[in-house]
This record gives structure tokens, C-alpha cells and sequence, in this order.
């Protein structure tokens, strides 16, 4: 059984653009889960969704959004991004929500703002 | 809001020693999730819990709903087992996802 893919696994962006990343999740698994690790704050919870539909969100602003597509691949967006958006951004699939099901947590995307 | 407390932060033992990791939370919740991170690599489930015990091989959670406490117990500890060690806790229903704590760094000196 294939496991969570991530895309891309680095990247190095700029102040002020967008970027997008995307999570294939395990095949059968409904739930997609974002998080953002940072050696300060550590692991944050962004956002997850769940056939489709956002169920839970994080304290983030606005810049941070996510869909979740038919054949349950998600994808984060950050637009305008700061400095502070630099991070290793993680993303988690489960068989059901992720405060009833186990997670599996993709590689990670490295996030480097300049 | 919840709120998720591990202790210690940073913890270094000898092979073979029996390790135990805290994590208190704040609000009742409907499961706890003990992960495990590598240097350098990815995240990995080690127990997801919402009651009792569960044992997998050398290592054993625990959790105490009443009060709002859960333990992960290393036992014949190995230098495999050095990691970060991170508690996340869920509560049932609510809006704000996974609150994670801040880790236990654990290194097994051979």
C-alpha cells in the first residue's frame, strides 16, 4: 500500500508570492491533515479536511487555505508570503477524522522564504 | 482552548533503562495521538489512544481520562529509540483539530 505522498519535497520562494502544496493521501483514507513544524512554536495544526469538506481549522490567517479534491488529494496554499512562513509543512491522512483515527504522516515539504 | 504539557523536554538515558514521557492536557478530549520523529525524518504513530492502555512491542502508553494525563514507557530502551517523542491531543467534535505538545527529546546512550 502505497504511503503519503508530498510534492514538491523543497522549495525556495520569496516575500510577497504564493506557493502551493499538494498531499496524496492513502488510498481509501477520506481525511487530509495539515500541520506546520517550526523549531520555535514546533507542530501546528492547519487545517483538515474530510470528503471534501474543511471540518477543522488552526489559528492561522487567512493566507493559509487548502482544498481536498474528489479522489481525496489535497492541496495548501500560502499566499503572500513572510519570512516566518518558513517551515516544514506536513500533511497526515486517516481512515476517519484525526481526533478518531490514526494518522500517517507524509515526508514533509521544506518551505524556505528569502 | 486546549492545552498540551510534556515533560521532560529533554531526556538522555543508558541502553536498557525503562523511559517514561508525560503529557497532561487541559480539556477533556476524544483521543491522543503518540508520535515519533527522527532526526531529519518524517513523523510516525506510534499509539492512538482514548482510553486504557496499549502496548506495542518495547513500548506501552497509558491513559488517565479523569486526569486528563497520558504516559509513553520505553522499556529495555535502545539507541534506536533516540527520537523526538511528540503528544497531540483531539478533542471530540471541536473545531480546533490537534493540539500538539512541545516533544521530548530522548537520546539512548549505547
Amino acid at each position: 500500500k502505497a504511503g503519503v505522498t508530498q510534492t514538491p519535497r523543497y522549495l525556495i520562494k520569496t516575500r510577497g508570492q504564493q506557493v502551493t502544496l499538494s498531499c496524496s493521501p492513502i488510498s481509501g483514507h477520506r481525511s487530509v491533515s495539515w500541520y506546520q513544524q517550526t523549531p520555535g512554536q514546533g507542530l501546528q495544526f492547519l487545517f483538515e479536511y474530510f470528503s471534501e469538506t474543511q471540518r477543522n481549522k488552526g489559528n492561522f490567517p487567512g493566507r493559509f487555505s487548502g482544498r481536498q479534491f474528489s479522489n481525496s488529494r489535497s492541496e495548501m496554499n500560502v499566499s503572500t508570503l513572510e519570512l516566518g512562513d518558513s517551515a516544514l509543512y506536513l500533511c497526515a491522512s486517516s481512515a476517519n477524522a484525526v481526533n478518531t483515527g490514526e494518522l500517517f504522516f507524509g515526508e514533509g515539504s521544506r518551505l524556505t522564504v528569502l | 482552548k486546549n492545552e498540551v504539557e510534556q515533560s521532560p523536554q529533554n531526556l538522555t538515558a543508558q541502553e536498557g533503562e525503562f523511559i517514561t514521557i508525560n503529557c497532561s492536557y487541559s480539556v477533556g478530549i476524544s483521543a491522543l495521538h503518540w508520535l515519533q520523529q527522527h532526526p531529519g525524518g518524517g513523523i510516525v504513530s506510534l499509539f492512538m489512544l482514548s482510553s486504557g492502555k496499549k502496548k506495542h512491542g518495547r513500548l506501552i502508553a497509558t491513559i488517565n481520562i479523569q486526569e486528563k494525563h497520558s504516559s509513553l514507557h520505553i522499556t529495555a530502551s535502545h539507541p534506536r529509540d533516540s527520537a523526538v517523542y511528540i503528544c497531540a491531543a483531539g478533542v471530540g467534535g471541536g473545531a480546533d483539530g490537534l493540539t500538539f505538545g512541545k516533544g521530548t527529546h530522548l537520546i539512548i546512550q549505547p
